[in-house]
């Protein structure tokens, strides 16, 4: 069974720039969401996709947005960076459908530094 | 709104040691979802346990235990003779229905230290 990757692992941004972070989902899993981690901080819920659709959103601008292809890997886009971005951008997988409660499995993270 | 809050911010023990970390949680919802995970220094979190809020039975893993009490609004996650392995940050959070989509909420996490 494979677990779920993101990629880059490191990313260094500028101020204004926009960046595409990338995730595959453990295989089995139709539902990915996104985290973001600022350092020191619990991890905040940016949204979560399922069957290439939106299905939950927490408290962040329109300006992250995101993806989710057929094989249910994803896509975290955020446009006009910005010097609070910078954090460790998490993806999750789980299992079931829709705006569920099934045990999510994380990644290992991008860790993303906008100067 | 959801709210989780983990009062100890860093625990230090020695090896052996038992130590019980907090977790204290808000929701008006009669359904929700608790969750504990660990987060190693490799920054990959790892879930650990689940459990229902119409399930207030306990759980026992290995060195692992956890006391869910609704009355107190609590879920506290106790580890057994501490191993120096164990250090890492651990997350509680919660899932609750806020109006069907079942945000997650995180608490902002307890870094334990296991020293030799």
């Amino acid at each position: 069974e494979t677990g779920v990757t993101q990629s880059p692992t490191h990313l260094i941004k500028t101020r204004g720039q926009q960046v595409t972070l990338r995730c595959s989902s453990q295989s089995g899993h139709n539902t990915v969401s996104w985290y973001q981690q600022a350092l020191g901080q619990g991890p905040q819920f940016i949204f979560q996709y399922y069957r290439e659709e939106e299905n939950g959103r927490g408290n962040f601008p329109p300006r992250f947005s995101g993806l989710q292809f057929p094989n249910y890997s994803s896509e975290l886009n955020v446009n006009a960076l910005e010097l609070d971005d910078s954090a460790l951008y998490l993806c999750a997988s789980s299992q079931g459908g829709g705006p569920r409660t099934d045990t999510q499995y994380f990644g290992p993270g991008t860790r993303l530094t906008v100067l | 709104a959801q709210k989780v809050t983990q009062a100890q911010t860093e625990i230090s023990v020695v090896e052996k040691e038992d130590v019980t970390l907090d977790c204290v949680y808000e929701t008006r919802d009669t359904t929700y979802y608790l969750f504990w995970y660990k987060q190693p220094p490799s920054g990959e979190l790892v879930f650990l346990i689940r459990r229902n809020s119409f399930d207030e039975q306990n759980e026992i893993s290995g060195r692992y235990s956890w006391n869910f009490q609704k009355s107190t609004s609590s879920f506290n996650f106790t580890i057994t003779a501490s191993q120096v392995v164990d250090s890492a940050v651990y997350f509680c959070a919660l899932r609750a229905s806020s109006g069907g989509s079942y945000i997650p909420t995180f608490g902002r996490g307890t870094s334990l230290i296991v020293h030799p």
